[in-house]
Parts: structure tokens; sequence; C-alpha cells
């Protein structure tokens, strides 16, 4: 009963490189949802999704690209990484927008 | 001014003391809201829903007072492995809005 799966869980990129981190869940929810949690902020709501093929910008969606795919799967891309993305960030599901989320371990991420 | 607020703390209280963590919303619109833990370096857990009636899971109590909106947590008989931090999350519509997080740490 794996939940919600963030791979990788840790990265160092330099500035300008690209990456994808990839969220799987197995629970069958509709929702996702991609996070980022720095020092001071909280959890801040990057994009999220309430069903297959679809996306919709959070609070601070700039220099991130998502797609959904498949149900299971959510893809959060950073183009060209810059120091200002050096951050933890969480995926999460939830059946309903109205349900609780369930969260995956996070994914260390550092630009230099 | 954050959407939800909260003292950041810490709280140090030891082992089996009475500790009560406030947080405040800002919008009024807010539907629902929800208590999660986050253990240092660990991803946040749902803790309990928060409903307007007050509601109790063990040692754990939450209060939402709509009128001057504003929602409690009450950890009775506190024990080590409740150190860690609380947030406080709003719900509107299909988002939540997380406070930045209460961190309580309980001493022998």
């Amino acid at each position: 009963n794996a939940g919600v799966t963030q791979t990788p869980k840790f990265r160092v990129l330099k500035t300008g490189q690209s990456m994808t981190l990839l969220c799987a869940q197995d629970m069958n929810h509709e929702y996702m949802y991609w996070y980022r949690q720095d020092p001071g902020m909280g959890l801040r709501l990057i994009h999220y999704s309430v069903g297959e093929g679809t996306t919709a910008k959070g609070e601070v969606p700039d220099g991130y690209n998502v797609s959904r795919l498949k149900k299971q799967n959510f893809l959060l891309g950073l183009e060209s990484a810059a120091p200002s993305q050096t951050s933890v960030y969480f995926c999460a599901s939830s059946y309903e927008g109205v349900q609780p989320q369930h969260f995956g371990d996070g994914t260390r991420l550092s630009i230099l | 001014r954050k959407e939800v607020e909260q003292d950041p703390g810490p709280f140090n209280v030891p082992e089996g003391a009475t500790v009560a963590f406030n947080c405040t919303y800002s919008n009024s619109a807010s539907q629902s809201f929800f208590w999660y833990r986050q253990d240092c370096r660990k991803e946040p857990k749902l803790l309990m829903s928060v409903y307007s009636s007050g509601n109790e899971d063990g040692r754990f109590t939450a209060q939402l007072n709509r009128a001057s909106q504003y929602i409690s947590l009450l950890i009775r008989d506190s024990k080590l492995s409740d150190s860690a931090t609380y947030l406080c999350v709003a719900r509107r519509g299909n988002k939540l809005t997380f406070g930045t997080g209460t961190q309580l740490k309980v001493e022998l």
C-alpha cells in the first residue's frame, strides 16, 4: 500500500538545467497537487489537477509546468532551473477536492 | 496579511502537560479546516478535521469559531512523540491554504 510516491527523493541541479519530478498515487484519487515548502513560508500550491488530462495554476506557478496524462501520475517540470527554485517539493492527492489530502514524502531539490 | 496565521512557537512543554494552539484565518469564504502534523524533514500528515461543533480524537480536541475566524487545537497529556510542527489548514473550493506551522517540543 504505497499511497503517494515521489521520485527522486533528492536532486542537485545547476542553474539552467531541466528536470521532471514524478508523483504516483495508487489510491485512485482524482485530484493531485504539487506544493513547495520553504522556511517561514509554509506550503504553497504550484499547480494542481482535478482529473486525468486537466491541470490548473496554483499560487506560485511561474517557472513550472505540469502534466497529468494518466490518472495515477502527476509530473512537475522545471524547464530552466533557477536558485530560487531550491525547495522541498511535495505531491499530494485526494479523492475529491473537499477531502483531506495525502502527501508523498517529498523531493529535496537544490539548484546551484 | 497571510490567509492563515499561526504562532510559530516553539512551545516547550513538559510531558503530561496540556497545550493549546490557535490559528486565525482571514478569508470568511473558507469552507472547512484541518490540522496536519509534520515531523522534521517529513511530509505533512492529517491529524484531524475541524468541525463547527468541535471534535475530539483521543487526547486531541479541535474547535472552530467562525464568528472570530479562528481554529484551535488542544493536546492533553502531552507525549514525547507529540513533538512536531502542527499546521493549520483552511479549504476553499478544492484548494488548501496552509499556515506556516506551530512547533511543539515535549520534554521530559
